[in-house]
């Protein structure tokens, strides 16, 4: 089974500076998806960014990016200019492309805050 | 345009009552989840569908039974609630292509007492 890890569970950062949340997984698949998800204090699950494993080429959304590192299985997300709404927890997520049901499988979180 | 509804947002429910969580979707989706979220361990899958008349166990199915009749609704029945189900459950659902993004209810927070 696939297994999420995010090994910060806090982290801060200086309003209009750079942060960088760290994710990595376990699979022994080739083809897969990642995801980046937002939940802010209203709950709601946000999707932020998402990366296709056969893609070498780093997803990038505006203020959001990831560095995609396929053979260290690490999928981090550097949010540039941080702005107060960035703060919110954030969920790597894992999707598989062959297993039945192609289950979603979260990491633990971060919590971001954001200081101004 | 209501995406994922989940009913109801709130609730408090004695030790050994009952409830079912309803779920409903009006993208025409395949895939339905129900999932669990408490704080340090993140979401965790409890049943899942693959499309109506199906289902099948996730991670952490136990004390929890689903149902799927009509393609856009997915239910989640508590038979006999314990302290252990207090938690915040939330619905999602999915074309069946694995690139797709999982859209999400806006949560359900459950207590037991």
């Amino acid at each position: 089974a696939q297994t999420v890890t995010q090994s910060q569970p806090e982290m801060s950062v200086q309003e209009a500076e750079t942060v960088t949340l760290s994710c990595t997984y376990d699979t022994s698949e080739s083809d897969y998806y990642l995801f980046w998800y937002k939940q802010p204090p209203s709950r709601q699950m946000i999707l932020v960014i998402r990366q296709e494993a056969y893609k070498q080429q780093n997803a990038t959304e505006n203020r959001f990016s990831v560095n995609f590192q396929k053979a260290a299985k690490s999928f981090s997300l550097k949010i540039s200019d941080s702005q107060l709404g960035d703060a919110a927890m954030y969920f790597c997520a894992y999707r598989s492309l062959r297993e039945y049901g192609n289950k979603l499988v979260f990491g633990a979180g971060t919590i971001l805050r954001v200081k101004s | 345009n209501a995406g994922v509804t989940q009913t109801p947002k709130f609730r408090v429910l004695k030790t050994g009552q009952s409830m079912t969580l309803l779920c409903a979707q009006d993208m025409n989706h395949e895939y339905m989840y129900w999932y669990r979220q408490d704080p340090g361990m993140g979401l965790r899958l409890i049943h899942y569908s693959v499309g109506e008349g199906t289902t099948a166990k996730g991670e952490v199915p136990d004390g929890y039974n689903v149902s799927r009749l009509k393609k856009q609704n997915f239910l989640l029945g508590l038979e006999s609630a314990a302290p252990s189900q207090t938690s915040v459950y939330f619905c999602a659902s999915s074309y069946q292509v694995g690139r797709a993004e999982a859209f999400f209810g806006q949560g359900t927070r459950l207590t037991v007492v």
